[in-house]
């Protein structure tokens, strides 16, 4: 079975500032990983995704993530944050076996929350 | 191309009565994935089905929980005899067979027990 852990369940950030919101898995076999954001009363929607090559994926809105398999992490990053990109972020992974189809496990979610 | 279609959007019933919640995934989908989120907690998966076939339903409850995805029409969750426990966002999304594809979200039903 596979598990992901975001370390920080929320997240308090200035306008203009640098964020980074951190995600470690743990996974048996091989996983893809990804991120998405929900803003409030809404569904999910993808920032990035890594499935193999680079390590650092960019997103959209300016994300970007790295995977480390050394550390199975794949903390997320924005160099300057807007207040728009308040909301909850939740990182996931899904496993590499067909039978699992492309099933997400899900992080607690990090609430980033953005102050002028 | 339409995205992941959920309705209701917004659903009140009374304890012990059923809800029904429908799903009509992205063209070209054949794989519906559903998720409970309750609230101030993460999204916790529930079942994946294919056309006509359930395929994962390890995170559904056992009892009054049911799933399905006929070859024609939306998908379908179904809770009956509904507790206040059941209030939460439920979420359907689906993706393209093949390993690694994005799954896409529905904007989610929100079920209230009162």
């Amino acid at each position: 079975a596979q598990s992901v852990t975001q370390l920080d369940s929320q997240v308090p950030v200035f306008e203009e500032a640098p964020v980074e919101l951190r995600c470690n898995y743990s996974s048996s076999v091989s996983v893809y990983l990804f991120w998405y954001v929900q803003y409030p009363n809404q569904g999910l929607q993808l920032l990035l995704k890594y499935l193999s090559g680079s390590t650092l994926v960019k997103g959209i809105n300016g994300f970007e993530a790295e995977f480390n398999k050394s550390q199975t992490s794949f903390h997320l990053r924005k160099p300057s944050v807007h207040i728009s990109d308040t909301a909850e972020y939740f990182c996931a992974v899904s496993v590499a076996i067909k039978a699992a189809g492309n099933k997400l496990t899900f992080g607690g979610g990090t609430r980033v929350l953005v102050k002028p | 191309n339409a995205g992941v279609m959920q309705n209701p959007r917004h659903l009140v019933r009374r304890r012990g009565q059923e809800a029904r919640l429908r799903c009509s995934p992205m063209k070209g989908h054949s794989h519906v994935y559903w998720y409970r989120q309750l609230p101030e907690e993460g999204l916790k998966f529930m079942v994946y089905l294919q056309k006509e076939n359930i395929i994962d339903e390890s995170g559904m409850p056992k009892e009054r929980f049911s799933a399905e995805f006929p070859k024609e029409g939306p998908s379908i969750l179904r809770i009956q005899q509904v507790v206040r426990g059941d209030s939460a966002a439920y979420f359907c999304a689906s993706s393209p067979p093949g390993l690694g594809n994005t799954i896409y979200f529905g904007e989610g039903s929100w079920l209230t027990v009162v």
